[in-house]
Protein backbone atom coordinates (compact mmCIF):
# COMPACT_ATOMS: atom_id res chain seq x y z
CA UNK A 1 0.00 0.00 0.00
CA UNK A 2 2.95 2.54 0.41
CA UNK A 3 3.71 1.78 -3.27
CA UNK A 4 3.43 4.28 -6.27
CA UNK A 5 3.44 3.02 -9.37
CA UNK A 6 5.36 4.68 -12.18
CA UNK A 7 4.60 4.12 -16.03
CA UNK A 8 6.10 3.81 -18.57
CA UNK A 9 9.33 2.86 -17.41
CA UNK A 10 11.08 4.86 -20.66
CA UNK A 11 9.94 7.05 -23.42
CA UNK A 12 11.12 8.64 -26.42
CA UNK A 13 9.25 11.90 -28.04
CA UNK A 14 10.26 14.38 -30.86
CA UNK A 15 11.76 17.78 -29.90
CA UNK A 16 8.29 19.72 -29.35
CA UNK A 17 5.99 16.58 -28.26
CA UNK A 18 4.38 16.47 -25.30
CA UNK A 19 5.58 13.27 -23.20
CA UNK A 20 3.21 12.24 -20.25
CA UNK A 21 4.38 10.06 -17.47
CA UNK A 22 1.55 8.72 -15.24
CA UNK A 23 1.95 7.58 -11.37
CA UNK A 24 -0.57 5.86 -9.69
CA UNK A 25 -0.73 5.05 -5.48
CA UNK A 26 -2.84 3.22 -2.82
CA UNK A 27 -2.27 4.83 0.21
CA UNK A 28 -5.08 7.63 0.70
CA UNK A 29 -3.46 9.47 3.22
CA UNK A 30 -0.65 10.56 0.69
CA UNK A 31 -1.23 14.37 0.40
CA UNK A 32 1.83 15.73 -1.41
CA UNK A 33 2.93 14.52 -4.70
CA UNK A 34 6.15 15.91 -6.16
CA UNK A 35 8.21 15.25 -9.29
CA UNK A 36 11.86 15.23 -9.70
CA UNK A 37 14.57 14.77 -12.54
CA UNK A 38 17.25 13.76 -12.49
CA UNK A 39 20.35 13.64 -14.72
CA UNK A 40 23.30 10.72 -14.93
CA UNK A 41 25.59 11.62 -11.94
CA UNK A 42 23.31 14.11 -10.42
CA UNK A 43 20.71 14.53 -7.47
CA UNK A 44 17.38 14.48 -7.99
CA UNK A 45 16.24 18.33 -8.39
CA UNK A 46 12.56 18.94 -7.10
CA UNK A 47 10.47 20.37 -10.50
CA UNK A 48 6.96 21.00 -9.50
CA UNK A 49 4.74 19.23 -6.89
CA UNK A 50 0.70 19.00 -6.09
CA UNK A 51 -1.70 18.54 -3.06
CA UNK A 52 -5.06 16.48 -4.09
CA UNK A 53 -6.86 19.38 -3.54
CA UNK A 54 -6.14 20.64 -6.50
CA UNK A 55 -6.35 18.56 -9.94
CA UNK A 56 -4.13 20.09 -12.26
CA UNK A 57 -0.74 22.29 -11.48
CA UNK A 58 1.64 24.15 -14.00
CA UNK A 59 5.33 26.08 -13.62
CA UNK A 60 6.33 26.80 -16.67
CA UNK A 61 5.99 23.94 -19.16
CA UNK A 62 5.51 21.17 -16.36
CA UNK A 63 2.00 20.41 -15.69
CA UNK A 64 0.67 17.84 -13.47
CA UNK A 65 -2.94 16.76 -13.35
CA UNK A 66 -4.24 15.38 -10.75
CA UNK A 67 -7.08 12.78 -10.19
CA UNK A 68 -7.90 12.48 -6.65
CA UNK A 69 -10.42 9.69 -7.30
CA UNK A 70 -8.70 7.79 -9.47
CA UNK A 71 -5.99 7.88 -7.19
CA UNK A 72 -3.35 8.72 -10.00
CA UNK A 73 -1.58 11.69 -10.87
CA UNK A 74 0.50 12.71 -13.97
CA UNK A 75 3.49 14.83 -15.43
CA UNK A 76 2.90 16.16 -19.21
CA UNK A 77 6.10 18.43 -20.64
CA UNK A 78 4.85 21.08 -23.04
CA UNK A 79 7.16 21.72 -25.96
CA UNK A 80 9.60 19.30 -25.06
CA UNK A 81 13.60 19.74 -25.82
CA UNK A 82 16.64 17.62 -25.91
CA UNK A 83 18.01 19.23 -22.74
CA UNK A 84 14.40 17.69 -20.78
CA UNK A 85 16.04 14.19 -21.78
CA UNK A 86 16.55 12.92 -18.38
CA UNK A 87 14.84 10.11 -15.78
CA UNK A 88 11.76 11.78 -14.00
CA UNK A 89 10.76 10.48 -10.72
CA UNK A 90 6.99 10.58 -9.45
CA UNK A 91 6.73 10.55 -5.12
CA UNK A 92 4.47 10.44 -2.76
CA UNK A 93 4.28 11.47 1.13
CA UNK A 94 2.23 12.11 4.19
CA UNK A 95 1.95 15.65 5.49
CA UNK A 96 2.50 15.47 9.74
CA UNK A 97 4.88 12.13 9.09
CA UNK A 98 8.50 11.95 8.79
CA UNK A 99 8.18 13.44 5.20
CA UNK A 100 9.50 10.47 4.18
CA UNK A 101 8.88 10.22 0.45
CA UNK A 102 7.92 7.13 -1.60
CA UNK A 103 9.58 7.16 -5.07
CA UNK A 104 7.91 5.62 -8.52
CA UNK A 105 10.10 3.27 -10.49
CA UNK A 106 11.64 6.45 -12.59
CA UNK A 107 11.19 7.32 -16.34
CA UNK A 108 14.07 7.75 -18.67
CA UNK A 109 13.00 10.52 -21.33
CA UNK A 110 14.76 11.06 -24.14
CA UNK A 111 13.59 14.10 -26.55
CA UNK A 112 15.54 13.64 -29.96
CA UNK A 113 16.09 17.16 -32.00
CA UNK B 1 17.72 29.20 -1.97
CA UNK B 2 17.40 25.63 -0.96
CA UNK B 3 21.19 24.52 -1.51
CA UNK B 4 22.37 20.98 -0.38
CA UNK B 5 25.84 20.00 -0.96
CA UNK B 6 27.59 16.93 -0.62
CA UNK B 7 31.33 15.90 -0.22
CA UNK B 8 33.10 14.05 -1.59
CA UNK B 9 31.74 13.73 -4.84
CA UNK B 10 33.28 10.41 -5.94
CA UNK B 11 35.58 8.23 -3.39
CA UNK B 12 37.41 4.78 -4.00
CA UNK B 13 38.49 2.99 -1.36
CA UNK B 14 39.69 -0.53 -0.74
CA UNK B 15 37.61 -3.16 0.89
CA UNK B 16 37.31 -3.39 4.71
CA UNK B 17 38.17 0.45 4.98
CA UNK B 18 35.37 3.28 6.43
CA UNK B 19 34.29 5.84 4.38
CA UNK B 20 32.92 9.42 5.63
CA UNK B 21 30.02 11.03 3.56
CA UNK B 22 29.38 14.44 4.58
CA UNK B 23 25.93 16.28 3.72
CA UNK B 24 25.42 19.93 4.12
CA UNK B 25 22.48 22.01 3.75
CA UNK B 26 24.25 25.91 3.25
CA UNK B 27 21.51 28.02 3.19
CA UNK B 28 18.34 26.59 5.16
CA UNK B 29 17.79 24.82 8.04
CA UNK B 30 17.93 21.36 8.17
CA UNK B 31 16.18 19.99 10.38
CA UNK B 32 15.51 16.55 8.86
CA UNK B 33 17.83 14.95 6.72
CA UNK B 34 17.58 11.86 4.14
CA UNK B 35 19.99 9.24 3.22
CA UNK B 36 19.21 7.40 -0.07
CA UNK B 37 21.08 4.58 -2.01
CA UNK B 38 20.74 4.54 -5.59
CA UNK B 39 21.85 1.70 -7.89
CA UNK B 40 22.53 2.41 -12.05
CA UNK B 41 19.38 2.92 -13.58
CA UNK B 42 17.07 1.98 -10.41
CA UNK B 43 15.13 4.10 -8.02
CA UNK B 44 15.74 5.76 -4.74
CA UNK B 45 15.94 3.60 -2.15
CA UNK B 46 15.67 5.61 1.46
CA UNK B 47 18.10 4.38 3.85
CA UNK B 48 17.60 6.51 7.11
CA UNK B 49 16.01 9.71 8.22
CA UNK B 50 17.79 11.62 10.97
CA UNK B 51 16.78 14.42 12.67
CA UNK B 52 19.02 16.82 14.51
CA UNK B 53 20.19 15.99 17.80
CA UNK B 54 18.21 12.58 17.93
CA UNK B 55 19.60 9.01 16.73
CA UNK B 56 18.84 8.14 12.86
CA UNK B 57 16.00 5.61 11.80
CA UNK B 58 16.84 3.00 9.50
CA UNK B 59 14.36 1.60 7.03
CA UNK B 60 13.84 -2.12 7.15
CA UNK B 61 16.81 -4.41 5.91
CA UNK B 62 19.58 -1.52 6.31
CA UNK B 63 22.61 -2.02 8.90
CA UNK B 64 22.75 0.62 11.59
CA UNK B 65 25.90 -0.57 12.61
CA UNK B 66 27.44 -0.70 8.43
CA UNK B 67 25.77 2.61 7.64
CA UNK B 68 26.54 4.97 10.70
CA UNK B 69 24.76 8.57 10.69
CA UNK B 70 25.19 11.14 12.62
CA UNK B 71 23.12 14.64 12.55
CA UNK B 72 24.87 17.11 15.10
CA UNK B 73 23.65 19.97 13.70
CA UNK B 74 20.67 22.18 11.76
CA UNK B 75 23.04 21.93 8.55
CA UNK B 76 25.53 18.88 8.89
CA UNK B 77 25.16 15.32 8.34
CA UNK B 78 27.20 12.52 7.84
CA UNK B 79 26.81 9.18 6.45
CA UNK B 80 29.87 6.48 7.14
CA UNK B 81 30.07 3.23 5.46
CA UNK B 82 31.97 0.97 7.67
CA UNK B 83 34.17 -2.13 6.79
CA UNK B 84 33.13 -1.13 2.90
CA UNK B 85 32.62 -3.96 0.61
CA UNK B 86 32.18 -3.90 -3.04
CA UNK B 87 28.85 -4.49 -2.81
CA UNK B 88 28.30 -1.17 -0.95
CA UNK B 89 29.68 0.58 -4.22
CA UNK B 90 26.66 2.88 -5.11
CA UNK B 91 25.58 6.49 -5.52
CA UNK B 92 24.69 7.99 -2.04
CA UNK B 93 22.75 10.87 -2.16
CA UNK B 94 21.25 13.00 0.79
CA UNK B 95 18.25 14.99 0.91
CA UNK B 96 16.99 17.73 3.60
CA UNK B 97 13.85 19.52 4.50
CA UNK B 98 13.38 22.54 7.16
CA UNK B 99 10.69 22.67 10.08
CA UNK B 100 7.35 20.94 8.78
CA UNK B 101 7.53 21.34 5.33
CA UNK B 102 7.22 19.01 2.70
CA UNK B 103 10.13 19.67 0.31
CA UNK B 104 12.88 17.73 0.24
CA UNK B 105 16.10 19.12 -1.05
CA UNK B 106 18.90 16.88 -2.54
CA UNK B 107 22.56 16.53 -2.67
CA UNK B 108 24.60 15.82 -5.52
CA UNK B 109 25.07 12.22 -4.20
CA UNK B 110 28.93 10.79 -3.90
CA UNK B 111 29.35 8.10 -5.79
CA UNK B 112 31.22 5.15 -4.09
CA UNK B 113 33.49 2.97 -5.43
CA UNK B 114 34.97 0.09 -2.70
CA UNK B 115 37.57 -2.02 -4.56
Amino acid sequence: QQQVKQSPQSLIVQKGGIPIINCAYENTAFDYFPWYQQFPGKGPALLIAIRPDVSEKKEGRFTISFNKSAKQFSLHIMDSQPGDSATYFCAASIRGNTGKLIFGQGTTLQVKP
Amino acid sequence: GAVVSQHPSRVICKSGTSVKIECRSLDFQATTMFWYRQFPKQSLMLMATSNEGSKATYEQGVEKDKFLINHASLTLSTLTVTSAHPEDSSFYICSARTGGKETQYFGPGTRLLVL
